[in-house]
């Protein structure tokens, strides 16, 4: 099955500084990479994702890279602010059995950024 | 206008008790899941329920049963609870199930607690 393994676990940065969490996955037929946000006592939300078919997406100031051959994608937190702090997971999504896919995540990156 | 709910928020319990966890979404999505996030916030999926139909169980133990009445919900039913059981669970929904790339809703968790 898929494995995804992210680094780094935590990341502290100063304000106004740029932030890069990296994840590789196993399974080459991955085809959807999507990245969570998670904040204290609340669910997961999505902040952006990627397809297989490309290669980098930008959203103001957070952007995905994906390197298909390398199985490993980047999400990029510009100019980061306090409210930027959070755990941050990705995830792959990938065949489980027949027609049916999961996600699996990975292990979350803490990032703190402080004044 | 809550898009993915759960209740209880917060559910503490004895050992050996049977509890229930309710979800509902507002979104008119087809696919449900059920993940759980352990102490270390590692995120692991349960379930997955298209149009009320158990599409994934990822050897779950028969002691958790799901259960989804109609489209908009999903629920999650633990018997005979362990020390083990606790944790938060996040139930999710999704508009599209298969190998197609698509957001993953989160709702808000369920803290769960066995003493």
């Amino acid at each position: 099955g898929e494995n995804v393994e992210q680094h780094p676990s935590t990341l502290s940065v100063q304000e106004g500084d740029s932030a890069v969490i990296k994840c590789t996955y196993s399974d080459s037929a991955s085809n959807y990479f999507p990245w969570y946000k998670q904040e204290l006592g609340k669910g997961p939300q999505l902040i952006i994702d990627i397809r297989s078919n490309v290669g980098e997406k930008k959203d103001q100031r957070i952007a995905v890279t994906l390197n298909k051959t390398a199985k490993h994608f980047s999400l990029h937190i510009t100019e980061t602010q306090p409210e930027d702090s959070a755990v941050y997971f990705c995830a792959a999504l990938s065949r489980h059995t027949g027609t049916a896919s999961k996600l699996t995540f990975g292990t979350g990156t803490r990032l703190q950024v402080t004044l | 206008d809550t898009a993915v709910s759960q209740t209880p928020k917060y559910l503490v319990t004895q050992m050996g008790n049977d509890k229930s966890i309710k979800c509902e979404q507002n979104l008119g999505h087809d696919t449900m899941y059920w993940y759980k996030q352990d102490s270390k916030k590692f995120l692991k999926i349960m379930f997955s329920y298209n149009n009320k139909e158990l599409i994934i169980n990822e050897t779950v133990p028969n002691r958790f049963s799901p259960k989804s009445p109609d489209k908009a919900h999903l629920n999650l039913h633990i018997n005979s609870l362990e020390l083990g059981d606790s944790a938060v669970y996040f139930c999710a929904s999704s508009q599209v199930w298969g190998l197609a790339p698509d957001t993953q809703y989160f709702g808000p968790g369920t803290r769960l607690t066995v003493l």
